[in-house]
């Protein structure tokens, strides 16, 4: 069983949609992430909350919204998504500075249509 | 700047032969290197790392990977395969400060292990 825990698995969505996926981590970790993974791209990093703040990322489209309300639950908040958007997000725990290794979640396969 | 290459994107392979995923690095400085495996609609988990010392890494299943700084590589290697190792094989560096922010990670290899 993952100590992370992602929420819905699939989600399909409209592009005028609006929703969310959802993370929470049991594992006691101070940092969160998430990433996207397309069909024969390597694992993109969208965002990180390091000790509770947030790294930014400029090469990720505004119509995604990280929120990371504390250090157990992480949210990716999305509208009016693109096609190209459709993918595997995942997310991701560790604790940070100690290179202790990335512990994922089993992601939720999004479908934008 | 960084960067992986995998440089198989699919190894088929039969049921108890060896395998070797190879995977090269690009970096001007000293580098963490580490495999991570996904199997079929999971999320990825780690196999192996290297941060210092011993340069041969052993790893979860069985699995061993070697560090070659002169030739930039971090090939993992299994001496016999089992049909449920088949999944895809991620290789990622992180040039430090134990970040996990920092990790770069490769396209992948799908090992795929046939009876």
């Amino acid at each position: 069983e993952t100590g992370v825990t992602q929420t819905p698995r699939h989600l399909v969505m409209g592009m005028t949609n609006k929703k969310s996926l959802k993370c929470e981590q049991h594992l006691g970790h101070n940092a969160m992430y998430w990433y996207k993974q397309s069909a024969k791209k390597p694992l993109e990093l969208m965002f990180v909350y390091s000790l509770e703040e947030r790294v930014e990322n400029n090469s990720v489209p505004s119509r995604f919204s990280p929120e990371c309300p504390n250090s157990s639950h992480l949210f990716l908040h999305l509208h009016t998504l693109q096609p190209e958007d459709s993918a595997l997000y995942l997310c991701a725990s560790s604790q940070e500075y100690s290179f202790s290794p990335l512990h994922f979640g089993n992601g939720t396969r999004l479908t934008v249509t | 700047a960084q960067s992986v290459t995998q440089l198989d994107s699919q190894v088929p392979v039969f049921e108890e032969a060896p395998v070797e995923l190879r995977c090269n690095y690009s970096s001007s400085v000293s580098v963490y290197l580490f495999w991570y495996v996904q199997y079929p609609n999971q999320g990825l988990q780690l196999l192996l790392k290297y941060l210092s010392g011993s340069t041969l890494v052993k790893g979860i299943n069985g699995f061993e990977a070697e560090f070659n700084k002169s030739q930039t590589s971090f090939h993992l290697r299994k001496p016999s395969v089992h049909i449920s190792d088949t999944a895809e094989y991620f290789c990622a560096v992180s040039e430090g400060g134990g970040s996990q922010g920092n990790l770069i990670f490769g396209k992948g290899t799908k090992l795929s292990v046939k009876p």
